[in-house]
């Protein structure tokens, strides 16, 4: 697509509740990445993947949280039994070169509450 | 994994030469450094990425001493849009470090 596109915007959900935001990253774009971002903080480093694999997921806080990118383009992001300390802005980058070079790319970010 | 350290923030008025220094003194041979720019409720957005020496493109200057274990960001006459949070980061392998971030303020 002509750039990363994230799902849903805006979510709201209930403590215990699972979620799953969704990101399409920039067609042909081999590393993508996840962040979290409180209000007034800088992002905060989930995972990344390079096509499908995944090297780094040292960066998820909990064994709640997952992701996968199973054919190497879209990615989801999945928080088991959500908490309130859960409810961040999540935001998804893609770049075209090899990871920790090159420009990336972010999407518009999924906020999530959880009440 | 090399941290970064910057201001925590800067003012300056339009026109002026504003420059961000970083502190990433644990950095490894192969990371670069790249900066992005951050406005309210938007993803941060790419201004520049360089290695070593100095670095220039349409819209800033980044300049790396040759132990590069600092960076600067050189924003020539800045208006009152670039008012915004400005990081600093390094890659250690795949992983993009974002560090607090400097809040630059543009005054008329």
């Amino acid at each position: 697509g002509a750039g990363v596109s994230q799902s849903p915007r805006y979510k709201v959900t209930k403590r215990g509740q699972d979620v799953t935001l969704r990101c399409d990253p920039i067609s042909s774009h081999a590393t993508l990445y996840w962040y979290q971002q409180a209000l007034g903080q800088g992002p905060e480093f989930l995972t990344y993947f390079n096509y499908e694999a995944q090297p780094d997921k040292s960066g998820l806080p909990s064994d709640r949280f997952s992701a996968e990118r199973p054919e190497g383009s879209i990615s989801t992001l999945t928080i088991q039994r959500t908490e309130q300390r859960d409810s961040a802005m999540y935001r998804c980058a893609s770049s075209l070169q090899g990871p920790g070079t090159g420009e990336l790319f972010f999407g518009e970010g999924s906020r999530l509450t959880v009440l | 994994l090399a941290k970064t350290t910057q201001p925590i923030s800067m003012d300056s008025y339009e026109g002026q030469e504003v420059n961000i220094t970083c502190s990433h003194n644990n950095i490894a041979t192969n990371d670069y450094i790249t900066w992005y720019q951050q406005f309210p409720s938007q993803g941060p957005r790419f201004i520049i990425q360089g290695y070593k020496t100095k670095v220039t493109n349409e819209v800033a200057s980044l300049f790396i001493p040759a132990d590069r274990k600092s960076s600067t960001l050189s924003l020539p006459r800045v208006s009152l849009s670039d008012t915004a949070v400005y990081y600093c980061l390094v890659a250690l392998g795949g992983k993009l470090i974002f560090g607090q971030g400097t809040e630059l303020s543009v005054k008329p």
